[in-house]
């Protein structure tokens, strides 16, 4: 099946600073790729979704400067907390997608702790 | 709005059968999945259905009744390593996934 890489598996940065975490399709070429957040003992929270070569597009509520997202090829992605304080704390996951109609493919999740 | 319901959590005792419901009303519709995640993991991909009826791959069986806005996914012969969350997620006319919160399964001896 289709794999799905991300790093780091966890990180722990203090208040204040940026945090970039990268997420790679290893075998196969994602046109789409999605970034979802969820908290403890909550559902799959969508960030945004990214195409590539294209700015990536938001949900409502999530700010567009203070998480960057740049998809330079179709096969990876960066999501970059920007000065992240500690209620970003939260488990970062990135999916990807070959074309509309298929099945997401998860990466294994970023534990993102900020002190 | 577009909205996914399933039970927040259940229970359910290890060898026996458990179905699991989902219902949905969404903007379109282009497929419902099931996904497995394990705490503290990422979701792992379960079934895909488009068309009306059963998928059925191993334990687990999948439904679709897309005239009721209704699918379920069913479990047999129970294990223990069962135990996790089990989401449902349906594809819009945009084929965006809308998700559902997920029911918690709890396996017991």
């Amino acid at each position: 099946g289709a794999v799905v890489s991300q790093h780091p598996s966890w990180v722990i940065c203090k208040s204040g600073t940026s945090v970039k975490i990268e997420c790679r399709s290893l075998d196969f070429q994602a046109t789409t790729m999605f970034w979802y957040r969820q908290f403890p003992k909550q559902s799959l929270m969508l960030m945004a979704t990214s195409n590539e070569g294209s700015k990536a597009t938001y949900e409502q509520g999530v700010e567009k400067d203070k998480f960057l997202i740049n998809h330079a090829s179709l096969t990876l992605s960066t999501l970059t907390v920007t000065s992240a304080h500690p209620e970003d704390s939260s488990f970062y996951i990135c999916s990807a997608r070959v074309a509309d109609w298929n099945e997401q493919f998860f990466g294994p999740g970023t534990r993102l702790t900020v002190l | 709005g577009q909205n996914i319901d399933q039970p927040t959590e259940m229970t359910a005792t290890e060898g026996a059968i458990v179905q699991i419901n989902c219902t949905y009303q969404t903007s379109g519709f282009n497929g419902l999945f099931w996904y497995q995640q394990h705490a503290g993991e990422a979701p792992t991909f379960l079934s895909y259905n488009v068309l009306d009826g059963l998928e059925e791959k191993g334990r687990f069986s999948s439904f679709l009744s897309r005239s009721k806005g209704y699918s379920y996914l069913l479990l047999k012969e129970l294990q223990m390593k069962d135990s996790a969350s089990y989401l449902c997620a349906v594809t819009d006319s945009n084929y965006q996934l809308i998700w559902g919160a997920g029911t918690k399964l709890i396996i017991k001896p």
